[in-house]
Order: structure tokens, then C-alpha cells, then sequence
């Protein structure tokens, strides 16, 4: 079965551009979660999709946005792009998003912002 | 407010030597708490998971972690390290989205690096 997959690896943007990063999960899982990975503040929680819709939503300002498909792959969106949103972000799914079953985590898409 | 402390930012052991990475934990109710490992340029890879029962857990790649609910902690062990096993270690719990429910997201602690020595 193949494993969570995110797309592009690397991002190279300046401030005030928008980026789109893409996750597919793993076939079968409708949940996908969304984190960012920084060096000063780890690993923040961003936000969760299930079945289309936004179930849960971490303390980021609404610059940062998502969307999931009816295929359940999903989509993050961060407009107006500073250069604090530097990081790796990362993209997990489960089965249905409960707290109990595992998260499967992609590689991660780095992006850099000049 | 929930939160998960690991307190070592780095730790270095010789190959061969036994690891122990410390977590501490903060939640109200009965946590749901993980180990994952992260290699450069990887992403997140479970090693071990504890909901209830007993309190020590095995895991992949021969490591275990013992719950202490009277300590609030979730400690990961290794009996003897193997060179590959240099990464970050982040240890999370599960927080449920509404206290009880059973969706959530991972909070996480900022991680121990892990270099091992020859």
C-alpha cells in the first residue's frame, strides 16, 4: 500500500505570494491532519479534514487555509506568505481521525520563504 | 492546558550503550501518548503507542516505553543502540478535540536528537 505523499518536496517563495502544498493519503483513509515543523516551535497542529469538511483547527492565523476532495486528498493554502512561515510542513492521515488510531506522516513539503 | 515536555534537547550515547529518552506529559484525562521517530529529510514514523493496559509498550526497532501515571511520563528505552538509530525522537499525546471525544490532533514535545558515537 502506498504511503502518504506530498507534493512539491521543496518550495522556493518570497514574502507576500501564496503557496498551495498538496497530500495524498494512504488509499482508505479519510482523515488527513496538517502540521508545521519549525526549529523554534516544533511541531504545531494546523488543521484536520474528514470527509470534506474542517473538523479541527490549531491557533494559526486565517492566512492559512485548507481543503479536502472527495477523494480525500487535501490542499493547504498560506497566502500573504512572511518569512516566519519558513518550515516543513507535514501531512498526516488516518483511518477516521480519531485520537487512538496512528497517523501515517508524509515526507513533508519544505518551503523557504525569501 | 495540555502539553508534552522532553527535556533533553540532545543526547549523545556510544553504539552499543543503553538509551533512555525522558517525556513528560500534562492532560486531564487518561492520555493517549506516542513515540516517533524522524530521520533527516523524513517524515514521522510511529515507534511504539499507549492507550491502556499495560504500562510497558514495545515497539518497533526494539525500543519500549514505560507509562508512570504518578510521574506524568512516558519514557522511551533502548537496551543497546545501533548506529541507524540517530534521529529525532518526539514523544505526543492525543488530544481530543472535546474533552472525552475521540477525535483530536497530536500535541507534541520539541523533540530529543539522538547522536550516537562509535
Amino acid at each position: 500500500k502506498a504511503g502518504v505523499t506530498q507534493t512539491p518536496r521543496y518550495l522556493i517563495k518570497t514574502r507576500g505570494q501564496q503557496v498551495t502544498l498538496s497530500c495524498s493519503p494512504i488509499s482508505g483513509h479519510r482523515s488527513v491532519s496538517w502540521y508545521q515543523q519549525t526549529p523554534g516551535q516544533g511541531l504545531q497542529f494546523l488543521f484536520e479534514y474528514f470527509s470534506e469538511t474542517q473538523r479541527n483547527k490549531g491557533n494559526f492565523p486565517g492566512r492559512f487555509s485548507g481543503r479536502q476532495f472527495s477523494n480525500s486528498r487535501s490542499e493547504m493554502n498560506v497566502s500573504t506568505l512572511e518569512l516566519g512561515d519558513s518550515a516543513l510542513y507535514l501531512c498526516a492521515s488516518s483511518l477516521d481521525g480519531q485520537v487512538s488510531n496512528e497517523q501515517f506522516f508524509g515526507p513533508g513539503t519544505r518551503l523557504t520563504v525569501l | 492546558a495540555q502539553s508534552v515536555t522532553q527535556p533533553d534537547i540532545h543526547i549523545t550515547v556510544s553504539e552499543g550503550a543503553s538509551l533512555e529518552l525522558r517525556c513528560n506529559y500534562s492532560y486531564g484525562a487518561t492520555p493517549y501518548l506516542f513515540w516517533y521517530v524522524q530521520s533527516p529529510g523524513q517524515g514521522l514514523q510511529l515507534l511504539l503507542k499507549y492507550f491502556s493496559g499495560d504500562t510497558l509498550v514495545q515497539g518497533i526497532k526494539g525500543f519500549e516505553a514505560e507509562f508512570k501515571r504518578s510521574q506524568s511520563s512516558f519514557n522511551l528505552r533502548k537496551p543497546s543502540v545501533h548506529w541507524s538509530d540517530a534521529a529525532e525522537y518526539f514523544c505526543a499525546v492525543g488530544a481530543s478535540r472535546n474533552y472525552g471525544g475521540s477525535q483530536g490532533n497530536l500535541i507534541f514535545g520539541k523533540g530529543t536528537k539522538l547522536s550516537v558515537k562509535p
